[in-house]
């Protein structure tokens, strides 16, 4: 079975970073996008970007351009999502999530908790 | 950039009842329309994918129709397991947008 592993829960503070990682096992991490989704206490799901990790090539969300990055490290089947100048209103449960072409999110990680709070 | 609108927000059922949910996108999608089901504290589950196709290993009592701007969410029969939030959201090779979601809660 597809397994999309995130990294543990973190807490920052106002204008620091924050880099969150996906671990993918028993498929290849080249053949599928990944996509970047948060969700807000109590909120909604929010689709940040995409990573195609054959070519490391990106797009993101107008709201987040400038302060997030998305990277990958094929050598471990590991994607990363690092947000940058946080906020208060970035503190949300962070997803990867598997793409499988024509059909949707097939897989998603855990979730990561990132809180920011002074 | 198209927007998803889902209605209504917060609807109250009982087991054995036929819920319907709607996702309406600010302009044509075609059918690229997938259906979500998330639980409290837990990762969403792809329900319905290119808006009518069943999932793998989903019940089927859950339905998905439309094309276009107009499309729906059918649960035949509302079992004790189905009290959850359902998401629509379009996507395409390199994006993705939800609607802001809908509780299905007892009654």
């Amino acid at each position: 079975q597809v397994q999309l592993v995130q990294s543990g829960a973190e807490v920052k503070k106002p204008g620091a970073s924050v880099k969150v990682s996906c671990k993918a096992s028993r498929y290849t991490l080249t053949s599928y996008y990944m996509h970047w989704v948060r969700q807000a206490p109590g909120q909604g799901l929010e689709w940040m970007g995409i990573i195609n990790p054959s070519d490391g090539s990106t797009s993101y969300a107008q709201k987040f351009q400038g302060r997030v990055t998305m990277t990958r490290d094929t050598s471990t089947s590991t994607v990363y999502m690092e947000l940058s100048s946080l906020r208060s209103e970035d503190t949300a449960v962070y997803y990867c999530a598997r793409v499988l072409r024509g059909v949707g999110f097939d897989f998603w990680g855990q979730g990561t908790l990132v809180t920011v709070s002074s | 950039d198209i927007q998803m609108t889902q209605s209504p927000s917060t609807l109250s059922a009982s087991v054995g009842d036929r819920v319907t949910i709607t996702c309406r996108a600010s302009q044509s999608i075609s059918n690229w329309l997938a259906w979500y089901q998330q639980k409290p504290g837990k990762a969403p589950n792809l329900l319905i994918y290119k808006a009518s196709s069943l999932e793998s290993g989903v019940p089927s009592r859950f339905s998905g129709s439309g094309s276009g701007t107009e499309f729906t969410l059918t649960i035949s029969s509302l079992q004790p397991d189905d009290f959850a939030t359902y998401y629509c959201q379009h996507y395409n090779s390199y994006s993705a947008t939800f609607g802001q979601g809908t509780k299905v809660e007892i009654k």
